[in-house]
């Protein structure tokens, strides 16, 4: 399954509103995860199952979807927030991944 | 707290063989999936394989039959031989746990570059 990820890169500033998308190739019901990954650093869990908010995630991230059209929203961004973020199918081995949207600052 | 640490990597020449490892506290490896995933220099995120705990085991198609995934119960290990390693095989390599629908818990990785 290909998931690809728009954009692949943003500029915003600390405050803005951020959606980023994220497209399956066929249906995956809701098995969709979302991962923030910084600079040297190993990816972290942010949302599961589309829309599931990992414990100790601020509630300012969260996503939606179902299917195969789904979306990752930052309500207010923060300055540690600027970072790549990856969509991942967990719908049928191989696992994927998106290409990852870089966000930058403004 | 979980703690899942990767050791292992280095330089090696293509066709050569390395085996990763990733220690695991505050979790037991054999009662857990686990997944490796590999991040090439400034590419994105592509998972490599899993076992599950029940043992069966999985790879994505560019390294099987060359990788092979397992655990260490005494150690609470889990390995990846890597073997007929390729240049297009740079990368880091992360372990996760596999909760089938989640990779929640990722070690720092460990670098593996193939290089003549």
């Amino acid at each position: 399954i290909q998931m690809t990820q728009s954009p692949s890169s943003l500029s915003a500033s600390v405050g803005d509103r951020v959606t980023i998308t994220c497209r399956a190739s066929q249906s995956i019901n809701s098995r969709l995860n979302w991962y923030q990954q910084k600079p040297r650093r190993a990816p972290k869990l942010l949302i599961y199952s589309a829309s599931n908010l990992q414990s100790g995630v601020p509630s300012r991230f969260s996503g939606s979807g179902s299917e195969t059209d789904f979306t990752l929203t930052i309500s207010s961004l923060q300055p540690e927030d600027f970072a790549t973020y990856y969509c991942q199918q967990s719908y049928t081995t191989p696992w994927t991944f998106g290409q990852g949207t870089k966000v930058e600052i403004k | 707290e979980v703690q899942l640490v990767e050791s292992g990597g280095g330089l090696v020449q293509p066709g050569g063989s390395l085996r990763l490892s990733c220690a695991a506290s505050g979790l037991t490896v054999s009662s857990n999936h686990m997944s490796w995933v590999r991040q090439a220099p400034g590419k994105g995120l592509e998972w490599v394989s899993v076992i599950y705990s029940g043992g069966n085991t999985y790879y994505t198609d560019s390294v099987k039959g060359r990788f092979t995934i397992s655990t260490d119960d005494s150690r609470n290990t889990l390995y990846l031989q890597m073997d007929s390693l390729r240049v297009e095989d740079t990368a880091m390599y992360y372990c996760t746990r596999d909760l089938r629908d989640s990779f929640d818990y990722w070690g720092q990785g460990t670098l593996v570059a193939v290089s003549s």
